[in-house]
């Protein structure tokens, strides 16, 4: 089976720059995704790791480690949309289909 | 290209009714994604079709059917709704078969009364 750990809820400032952790146990690795959903709107795409490092695209970046079962999601220079659900999933093997955390809600303060 | 569409938005049921929800894909993706969205679980997996197969199927009861279209439109079914059936029901269509990029539509909410 698989299980994904995220923390619950997040406060961060305007300006700042936060860390979203995701840790996972899964049999057979194939990738990590991360999601953001905002309330009432569906989840999108932000990142996709499968080997080990940091991924960065603009003010998002994503960071994995396979030896630990441990992926992160670095926010910097937060705004006020950035508020949102996170959410990290794996697909299970090689299956086309996504198991989900239970995401991180994120509130971006003034 | 227009995105993942989904109707109906919102709906209203009683127990014991059923329900079907439609959705269409990305022009191009050939696979389809069923999510039910609860604050209590989140989001778990319903069930994908491919080319009108079911290729995956998640932990739910078998009241909940779905099909895929030679256009590669789903539909979902939900057959003698309870309760707990209250959720937000996305789909998701994926251009490739792996890694499974979801892209999702806006939703249905479903209310069971």
């Amino acid at each position: 089976g698989q299980n994904i750990d995220q923390p619950t809820e997040m406060t961060a400032t305007e300006g700042a720059i936060v860390q979203i952790n995701c840790t996972y146990q899964t049999s057979g690795f194939n990738g990590l995704f991360w999601y953001q959903q905002h309330a009432g709107e569906a989840p999108t795409f932000l990142s996709y790791n499968v080997l080990d490092g940091l991924e960065e695209k603009g003010r998002f970046s994503s960071f994995l480690s396979r030896s630990k079962g441990y992926s992160y999601l670095l926010l910097k220079e937060l705004q006020m949309k950035d508020s949102a659900s996170y959410l990290c999933a794996i697909p299970p093997g090689t299956a086309s289909k996504l198991t989900f955390g239970t995401g991180t809600r994120l509130q971006v303060t003034l | 290209k227009a995105g993942v569409t989904q109707t109906p938005r919102y709906l209203i049921k009683t127990r014991g009714q059923q329900v079907t929800l439609s959705c269409s894909p990305i022009s191009g993706h050939r696979s389809v994604s069923w999510y039910q969205q609860t604050p209590g679980q989140g989001l778990q997996f319903l069930f994908e079709y491919f080319s009108e197969t079911q290729r995956n199927k998640g932990n739910f009861p078998g009241r909940f059917s779905g099909r895929q279209f030679s256009n590669s439109r789903s539909e979902m079914n939900v057959s003698t709704l309870e309760l707990g059936d209250s959720a937000l029901y996305l789909c998701a269509s994926n251009p490739r078969e792996f890694p499974p990029e979801q892209y999702f539509g806006p939703g249905t909410r479903l209310t069971v009364t």
